[in-house]
């Protein structure tokens, strides 16, 4: 099974600056969708980012970015000018389409504290 | 606007009882899913399932069965409660891999 690390529980970022989130996965295939899922304390899930495997572009979503690197298998995501309400839990998922179902399988999320 | 439903936001269910959460979603989805999420661990699948009472066991499918018998709902099963199965559980729906899943709001559930 495809696994996804994200090595970062908590962040902490001031508003207006700039915070990058990492995620790294392991896997055999060669197509796949990465995504981002915010979760504020509300915990209705929000899609902030997706991005397909075949393309080289990387992602972008208004303050929303990503540094997608396939050959060493790592997908961060930059927010920029960060605001109070960015504050949530950050989810890096992985999807392949050989899977039945399309399953995610989401990594154990990062913890994302916005101060004033 | 609501797209995924599920049924009770907390619940508090004793021991050894049978628990049914109960998921809908209003967008013809053929793909349902079932995950658990605790503190540290994130989200793991416990169910799926891609079509009308077709159902696949995910990562820790053990001490829980699933119901699909229309396209809009999809129920999750706790046959006998136990305390280690106080936890989150949310429900999700998709179509397509590269499309998203939409997720309910979540059932807090606490077995005592």
């Amino acid at each position: 099974a495809q696994t996804v690390t994200q090595s970062q529980p908590e962040m902490s970022v001031q508003e207006a600056e700039t915070v990058t989130l990492s995620c790294t996965y392991d896997t055999s295939e060669s197509d796949y969708y990465l995504f981002w899922y915010k979760q504020p304390p509300s915990r209705q899930m929000i899609l902030v980012i997706r991005q397909e495997a075949y393309k080289q572009q990387n992602a972008t979503e208004n303050r929303f970015s990503v540094n997608f690197q396939k050959a060493a298998k790592s997908f961060s995501l930059k927010i920029s000018d960060s605001q109070l309400g960015d504050a949530a839990m950050y989810f890096c998922a992985y999807r392949s389409p050989s899977n039945s179902g399309y399953a995610l399988n989401f990594g154990k999320g990062t913890s994302l504290l916005v101060t004033p | 606007d609501v797209k995924v439903t599920q049924s009770s936001r907390y619940l508090v269910k004793r021991t050894g009882e049978k628990v049914f959460l109960e998921c809908v979603q209003d967008m013809d989805h053929e793909n349902m899913f079932w995950y658990r999420q605790d503190p540290g661990l994130g989200l793991r699948l416990i169910y799926f399932s891609y079509d009308v009472k077709m159902k696949e066991k995910g990562d820790i499918p053990e001490g829980y069965s699933v119901s699909r018998e229309k396209k809009e709902r999809f129920s999750l099963i706790l046959e006998s409660a136990s305390t280690n199965q106080t936890s989150m559980y949310l429900c999700a729906s998709s179509t397509g891999p590269y499309t998203e899943a939409f997720f309910g709001q979540g059932t807090r559930l606490t077995v005592v």
